[in-house]
């Protein structure tokens, strides 16, 4: 069964670091998302993907974060300068098409010291 | 998007049906009802949606009340492996909101 995979499994960075999260979407995909969750908390929304451009936002989603497809399989979430505050599991989701079911990969746990 | 409002955890033994709540009062007419798992820290795992008809997939069953207002996510077998925090999330745009769902605790 195709699955959403994401490296690496675990990040530890210094505040002030750039990090680069990487995702590889299923085949056939065509929407992408990053989520976050801050330890203990709820999964929170961050951006949403398609045809190159960002559909959506969240508030989270500053000019701090930017989001790529650099080529027709990875997606990647780029943090320029990293806070204590963006310690957490980032995940990554596609689907097929808009407003339709989200398959998550299984994380990048983010640790900013 | 609606919101929604399930209860903070529930016990379901293992080998028996664990039916879980949820509440959306405010659902409007175009919006989905999307049930997803999370198991400890992993990435949320989709289980089941539907827009007004009962629906049952390998997984769980989907019950939706008549007037949309409320739903029922049943597992018809739970396994100690079920034991994780279900969403019920309610929309149709392309994002899902989270909101802290129910912590199911299935003991044997």
């Amino acid at each position: 069964e195709p699955e959403v995979t994401q490296t690496p499994s675990h990040q530890v960075t210094q505040m002030g670091q750039e990090v680069i999260l990487r995702c590889v979407p299923i085949s056939n995909h065509l929407y992408f998302y990053w989520y976050r969750q801050i330890l203990g908390q709820k999964v929170e929304f961050l951006v949403s993907f398609y045809n190159n451009e960002i559909s959506e936002k969240s508030e989270i989603f500053d000019d701090q974060f930017s989001v790529e497809r650099p080529d027709g399989s990875n997606f990647t979430l780029k943090i320029r300068s990293t806070k204590l505050e963006d310690s957490a599991m980032y995940f990554c989701a596609s689907s097929e098409l808009g407003a339709d079911t989200q398959y998550f990969g299984p994380g990048t746990r983010l640790t900013v010291l | 998007d609606a919101k929604t409002t399930q209860p903070t955890s529930m016990d379901c033994a293992e080998g028996r049906a664990a039916n879980l709540p949820c509440n959306h009062s405010t659902i409007s007419g175009n919006e989905y009802v999307y049930w997803y798992r999370q198991i400890h820290s992993q990435g949320p795992q989709y289980i089941i949606h539907g827009l007004k008809n009962n629906e049952t997939n390998e997984m769980a069953s989907l019950i939706i009340t008549e007037d949309r207002k409320s739903s029922t996510l049943i597992l018809p077998h739970a396994t100690l492996r079920d034991t994780a925090v279900y969403y019920c999330i309610v929309g149709y745009t392309d994002k899902l909101i989270f909101g802290t769902g129910t912590r199911l605790q299935v003991f044997p």
